[in-house]
């Protein structure tokens, strides 16, 4: 059974990095066809998806934040991860790992979910 | 992008009876369209795909219908598990997007 966890720091200082990485567990990121992605959503709020990447490199990001970020893969360890640059209070947000339902689409019906981690940006 | 409005932001109703959630589409995003319950503490499930589709293990008391711009998630007798918050989303546009919720609860 396919499995998504999320993991990282749970606070960041305004203007910097924040960093997540999401590790599967009961499949392979290279041995599908399926594009993997990141979605979050802050505190008392809807949802909004960051951004999408297939293994072999190609990416889709919500271009509300695509100055800001970069997602990127390890397939020896089976992880995808996930850097938003010069954070602002308004990333505060549990961020959550996803594979859309369909392969090869980077945005569709997302039926796999992490748990989701919680991050607040605040010094 | 493609603004998805739902309603009502709050639904009050007791188990037992039916549901009826709406989300409309700014635009036509022709069956694109699913739905997501989310509990507390807890990542969005999928319900509904392709506005009419159910996924995998949801039971048949939930369904969806609608196409173009106007959409309807339907829970035809609400058992205690079933209040929650209810998101709708489409992805026929990019970048995909999701509506505000409508906060289904006990009265």
């Amino acid at each position: 059974q396919l499995q998504l966890q999320e993991s990282g720091p749970g606070l960041v200082n305004p203007s910097e990095t924040l960093s997540l990485t999401c590790t599967v567990s009961g499949g392979s990121i290279s041995g599908t066809t399926y594009y993997w992605g990141w979605i979050r959503q802050p505190p008392g709020k809807g949802l909004e998806w960051i951004g999408s990447f297939y293994y072999s490199g190609t990416t889709y990001y919500n271009p509300s934040l695509k100055s800001r970020v970069t997602i990127s893969v390890d397939t020896s360890k089976n992880q995808f991860s996930l850097k938003l640059s010069s954070v602002t209070a308004a990333d505060t947000a549990v961020y959550y790992c996803a594979r859309p339902s369909r392969t090869l689409r980077a945005q569709d019906a997302f039926d796999i979910w992490g748990q989701g981690t919680m991050v607040t940006v605040s010094s | 992008e493609i603004v998805l409005t739902q309603s009502p932001g709050t639904l009050s109703l007791s188990p037992g009876e039916r549901a009826t959630l709406s989300c409309r589409a700014s635009q036509s995003v022709s069956n694109y369209l699913a739905w997501y319950q989310q509990k507390p503490g807890q990542a969005p499930r999928l319900l509904i795909y392709g506005a009419s589709s159910r996924a995998t293990g949801i039971p048949d008391r939930f369904s969806g219908s609608g196409s173009g711009t106007d959409f309807t998630l339907t829970i035809s007798r609400l058992e205690p598990e079933d209040f929650a918050v209810y998101y709708c989303q489409q992805y026929v546009g990019s970048p995909c997007s999701f509506g505000q919720g409508t906060k289904l609860e006990i009265k």
